[in-house]
């Protein structure tokens, strides 16, 4: 089935250690996303992209970086880890044209920062 | 963005018709009221939007009154798998820019019990 494919699941992390959460869509949507959940505060964004070549910051982007070298793939870099940074992390895509406000996610990475 | 604000959680039994109400005072003209969903371990889901009046879909209703300040999700003889957490957003129509600037809050726990 064609969408969001998130990877690692799950990952367990020392800190200061670099990470890199993988995303890749197979839509050919132009805009995607990372966002952070965490209990009690909901979904958070990260960074997001308009476009291949472009990368914007979201609400909550210190300690992390993106890049978007093609349109199917927006990887999410953690260069140095916290503890803080223990959440579950979800990547999602939407299209230019259609429907507003719909985005499509993927299943999310579970990070875990010791 | 308008701010959206809906109860914590809500509690059902089978079979019942189950409403969540979400208030958005200062939503603007061309804003649109998204509801998402999202069950454990898994992103979250688009389910229905609307504009104003009632839209019904195969999964739920939305009930926008005319002065658009709060709207309505109503869920139709749930069952224990509809237990989740449901989002309201109030967002842009436009998606020219490609990129979709969406508030998630804490959303609505519902919890359905046999």
């Amino acid at each position: 089935i064609a969408g969001i494919t998130q990877a690692p699941t799950s990952q367990i992390l020392a800190a200061g250690r670099r990470m890199t959460l993988r995303c890749t869509q197979d839509m050919r949507h132009n805009a995607m996303y990372w966002y952070r959940q965490d209990l009690g505060l909901g979904l958070r964004l990260i960074h997001y992209s308009n476009t291949a070549g472009t990368t914007g910051k979201g609400e909550v982007p210190d300690g992390y970086s993106v890049s978007r070298a093609n349109t199917d793939d927006f990887p999410l870099t953690l260069a140095s880890a916290v503890p803080s940074q223990t959440s579950v992390y979800f990547c999602a895509s939407s299209r230019t044209s259609g429907r507003s406000g719909e985005l499509f996610f993927g299943e999310g990475s579970r990070l875990t920062v010791l | 963005l308008a701010k959206t604000t809906q109860p914590i959680s809500m509690d059902s039994y089978e079979g019942q018709e189950v409403n969540i109400t979400c208030s958005h005072n200062n939503i603007a003209t061309n804003d649109y009221i998204t509801w998402y969903q999202q069950f454990p371990s898994q992103g979250p889901r688009f389910i229905i939007q609307g504009y104003k009046t009632k839209v019904t879909n195969e999964v739920a209703s939305l009930f926008i009154p005319a002065d658009r300040k709060s709207s309505t999700l109503s869920l139709p003889r749930v069952s224990l798998s509809d237990t989740a957490v449901y989002y309201c957003l109030a967002h842009q129509g436009s998606v020219n820019t490609g990129f979709q600037k969406l508030v998630f809050g804490t959303g609505t726990r519902l919890l359905v019990s046999p």
